[in-house]
């Protein structure tokens, strides 16, 4: 089976410009999350999803991100306007949600700011 | 405080030896603990995770929890220079969402 894939793997933009991550999770899994990593604050949970329906966007920095699950099978990361402190790596995973919570993780997108 | 802290190391330990990795957490409802493995450019993948107190072991890998004094360790015997990477302690803190250290670093030399 296909693992977790996110789309692109590398972005490099200007600062100001639109961004927009995508990731399929793997079928059947029911949560989504989006991470953020960097050197200086490590892996950061962003936003997750169950079953479609944001639950908690606690770590969402401010209103520049916004994240979407239209369907079971795809989500969106969009950042408006992008700013050179954006520039990090950005995680997609998927879980079953049972105990054992094992997340997987897609590739992930490479996000440069410029 | 941090809620999971863990030293970003680098730890160096030769060929053949054990490694030993440490995380504490700060939330005393914590129920669940991970350890992801997370090679240089790549995504974290999964070795173990534990929910009671004491040892659980899987091939090279221990995990240990102590509840009590809010700490969990990692122990890899037999190290591998494949093994050198960063370990990631993770902690579930409810309804699926989990809190990742900053992950040690580990350097396993031939």
């Amino acid at each position: 089976d296909a693992g977790v894939i996110q789309s692109p793997r590398h972005e490099v933009t200007e600062m100001g410009q639109e961004v927009t991550l995508r990731c399929k999770p793997i079928s059947g899994h029911d949560y989504l999350f989006w991470y953020r990593q960097t050197m200086m604050r490590g892996l950061e949970l962003l936003i997750y999803f169950n079953n479609n329906v944001p639950i908690d966007d606690s770590g969402m920095p401010e209103d520049r991100f916004s994240a979407k699950m239209p369907n079971a099978s795809f989500s969106t990361l969009k950042i408006q306007p992008s700013e050179p402190r954006d520039s990090a790596v950005y995680f997609c995973a998927s879980s079953l949600g049972a105990r054992d919570n094992e997340q997987f993780f897609g590739p992930g997108t490479r996000l440069t700011v410029l | 405080q941090k809620e999971v802290e863990q030293n970003s190391g680098p730890l160096s330990v030769p060929e053949g030896a054990i490694a030993s990795l440490n995380c504490t957490y700060s939330d005393r409802g914590s129920q669940s603990f991970f350890w992801y493995r997370q090679y240089s450019g790549k995504s974290p993948e999964l070795i173990m995770f534990i929910y009671s107190n004491g040892d659980k072991e899987d091939g090279r890998f221990t995990a240990q929890l102590n509840k009590a004094s809010q700490y969990v360790s990692l122990l890899i015997r037999d190290s591998q220079p494949s093994d050198s990477a960063t370990y990631l302690c993770a902690v579930n803190t409810g309804f699926q969402k989990l809190v990742f250290g900053t992950g040690t670093r580990l350097l396993v030399s031939p």
